[in-house]
């Protein structure tokens, strides 16, 4: 069964720190990984999105994809209060039209 | 650019009651079109994917269905409504597989 695992957190950072958030996936088939951002009681909100290894930068935020170790990060700097929410990584792979969503990491951002 | 609509935002429902909730897509033509439900505390899971008019597939056993009656709507429906259907439904749309999905506002579901 494909996985995709999250650390639930909650992640905890100061006003101003870099949030790292961090995904790994089991299907070695998998070509695009997603990072969302879903506020409480809001749909989930596209943030990132990377096919290739390396880095996409974006503003604040900064996707990373490891295909060999099987690893997805999402970067958020200058992290500011209303970056507050929970972070879902998913990824989905080849003809398959499923996205695998992690459980989501609880993001705090303290003032 | 593309939008998704989704309504109601909120629904309250006796068990056994029927549901239809619906879900359209505007700029854009030939969509995926997909099905989730986010129970409290627990991850996204996926329902139904459509990848065009009359095709459904279904991913989890229930009484739910899913209908496609046009490119740009999608349908999902119950005959009775169970308890355990409660839960944020939330319809989203990509271009291709592989691609971005994107999701609507939702549907907060109770059933008293």
């Amino acid at each position: 069964q494909k996985e995709v695992e999250q650390n639930s957190g909650p992640l905890s950072v100061p006003e101003g720190a870099i949030a790292s958030l961090n995904c790994t996936y089991s299907d070695r088939g998998s070509q695009s990984f997603f990072w969302y951002r879903q506020y409480s009681g809001k749909s989930p909100e596209l943030i990132m999105f990377i096919y290739s290894n390396g880095d996409k930068e974006d503003g604040r935020f900064t996707a990373q994809l490891n295909k060999a170790s099987q690893y997805v990060s999402l970067l958020i700097r200058d992290s500011q209060p209303s970056d507050s929410a929970t972070y879902l990584c998913a990824a989905t792979g080849g003809s398959n039209y499923k996205l695998t969503f992690g459980k989501g990491t609880l993001l705090t951002v303290n003032p | 650019s593309q939008t998704i609509h989704q309504w109601p935002a909120t629904l309250v429902q006796p068990v056994g009651s029927p549901l239809s909730l619906e879900c359209t897509v505007e700029g854009t033509s030939n969509p995926n079109l997909y099905w989730y439900r986010q129970a409290a505390g627990r991850g996204l899971q996926l329902l139904f994917y459509s990848v065009g008019i009359g095709q459904i597939s279904s991913e989890v056993p229930q009484n739910l269905s899913a209908s496609r009656p046009q490119d740009r709507q999608f349908i999902l429906s119950s005959k009775k409504l169970l308890l355990s259907d409660s839960g944020f439904y939330l319809c989203a749309w990509s271009s291709t597989a592989n691609q971005p999905q994107h999701f609507g506002d939702g549907t907060r579901l109770s059933i008293l």
